[in-house]
């Protein structure tokens, strides 16, 4: 079955420490995207890729970071510079090819992330 | 940039009744799409709206966008309890994969 994965559902963070979300898909999709979503809130863009080897930045990137080194993977670090990181991760995927228009998102079941 | 809000954030009805959400957005979007969100679930896709006009159903769910307005609206008919979720509208940006979000409506529907 295709679709998109997204571990640990559930990580713990230290002060000071970075850690790494991970979105895998295997729908061949090119577009991939992280989201925050705090509790009651909407969906806030941190991160996007069109395509391998470039990603753009969204609203609130700052303390966050990515890499695209394949189609199917697009990780999402959470570095000690974001202060406030607690919240529901959310990583999707889009088909995204060439010029044509955005299709709909499928996304991940999510990471939730905590602060110790 | 395009902005997209949503309204009403929080709504609560009777089984049985009909209601809409709404969705405004600020500028030109080439498309717009809802998703139900399930508490501590991640979101669904629901719909897919490519032009001015268009309408789509799925069973007590319609859809339908009206691009000279800039709104799109979601329509309950007979609520089940089995709607009760978040409902979520975005759009894109002609040329961009940059999806915006509205925040949201919170759907309870009672028994």
């Amino acid at each position: 079955d295709g679709g998109i994965t997204q571990s640990p559902k559930y990580l713990f963070r230290k002060e000071g420490q970075n850690v790494t979300l991970s979105c895998e898909q295997n729908l061949n999709h090119d577009a991939m995207y992280w989201y925050r979503q705090d509790p009651g809130q909407g969906l806030r863009l941190i991160y996007y890729s069109q395509i391998v080897n470039d990603f753009q930045k969204g609203d609130i990137a700052e303390g966050y970071s990515v890499s695209r080194e394949k189609k199917e993977s697009f990780p999402l670090t959470v570095t000690s510079a974001q202060k406030n990181p607690t919240a529901f991760y959310l990583c999707a995927s889009s088909i995204g090819r060439g010029t044509y228009q955005a299709e709909t998102q499928y996304f991940g079941p999510g990471t939730r992330l905590l602060v110790l | 940039e395009l902005k997209v809000e949503q309204n009403p954030l929080f709504l609560s009805m009777q089984e049985g009744k009909n209601y809409t959400i709404y969705c405004n957005y600020s500028t030109t979007s080439d498309r717009l799409y809802w998703y139900r969100q399930d508490p501590g679930k991640s979101l669904e896709s629901l719909f897919v709206l490519l032009s001015n006009g268009a309408v789509k159903q799925e069973g007590r769910l319609m859809a339908s966008l009206d691009t000279k307005a800039r709104l799109s609206t979601l329509h309950i008919t007979a609520a089940v309890h089995d709607l009760s979720a978040t409902y979520f509208c975005a759009g894109t940006t002609s040329g961009t994969y940059k999806y915006i979000f509205g925040t949201g409506t919170r759907l309870k529907v009672l028994a």
